[in-house]
């Protein structure tokens, strides 16, 4: 069956550009998170929606950060004018159930800012 | 001091070896405990949940100390697949899983 599915794969973008990222979770999964993860660091808590609610959105690093799921599917995950300390791989997450179910990963949109 | 805190490694060590990772845990309310796997520039995948009674899932054991904030996985009979990072991870309350940095995990032959 199709996993969590990210997209782009690899964006690279000037600084001060906008960017969106998407995430197709698992059809049905209630929970989904997105994660940011720097080179040799493990993945980092950004925010996480249960269904179309966003529950908890204190991982985001500033208010450039901003994040949607507005039909409880399709997330979207937009940084405005980045800067170069946003560049890493931001990991979507998605799992069936609202506590303690086993996470499945994307494999995440490698973000490179220039 | 971070959350979750690893050795980051690396661990080289043959094959057939025995390794063993620890981890600690500043949160005493965490709920959950779980191993996950990172191969190089994969998604990190569940490799397995820590119980408080400790558990066994065929070369890998999971431990727990919940006294000490203390979690550990042992890897008996290593394989060169068994090359990665592992990291060690904690559900807190509100449905949020903390990573630690993970350790990394290198099988010679």
């Amino acid at each position: 069956g199709a996993g969590v599915s990210q997209s782009p794969r690899y964006k690279v973008a000037k600084r001060g550009q906008d960017v969106a990222l998407r995430c197709d979770p698992i059809s049905g999964h209630v929970s989904l998170f997105w994660y940011q993860q720097a080179l040799g660091q493990g993945p980092e808590f950004l925010t996480y929606f249960q269904n179309e609610a966003q529950l908890d959105k204190s991982g985001l690093p500033s208010d450039r950060f901003f994040a949607e799921r507005p039909e409880g599917s399709v997330s979207t995950l937009k940084i405005q004018r980045t800067q170069q300390e946003d560049s890493a791989v931001y990991l979507c997450a998605s799992s069936p159930g609202v506590t303690n179910s086993p996470l499945h990963f994307g494999n995440g949109t490698r973000l490179t800012v220039t | 001091r971070k959350e979750v805190e690893q050795d980051p490694g690396p661990f080289n060590v043959p094959e057939g070896a025995t390794v063993a990772f620890n981890c600690t845990y500043s949160n005493s309310a965490s709920q959950s405990f779980f191993w996950y796997r990172q191969d190089c520039r994969k998604e990190p995948k569940l490799l397995m949940s820590v119980y408080s009674s400790g558990n066994e899932d065929g070369r890998f054991t999971a431990q727990l100390n919940r006294a000490s904030q203390y979690i550990s996985l042992l890897i008996r009979d290593s394989k060169l697949s068994d090359s990665a990072t592992y990291l060690c991870v904690v559900l807190e309350y509100g449905n949020k899983l903390v990573f630690g940095a993970g350790t990394i995990l290198r099988v010679k032959s």
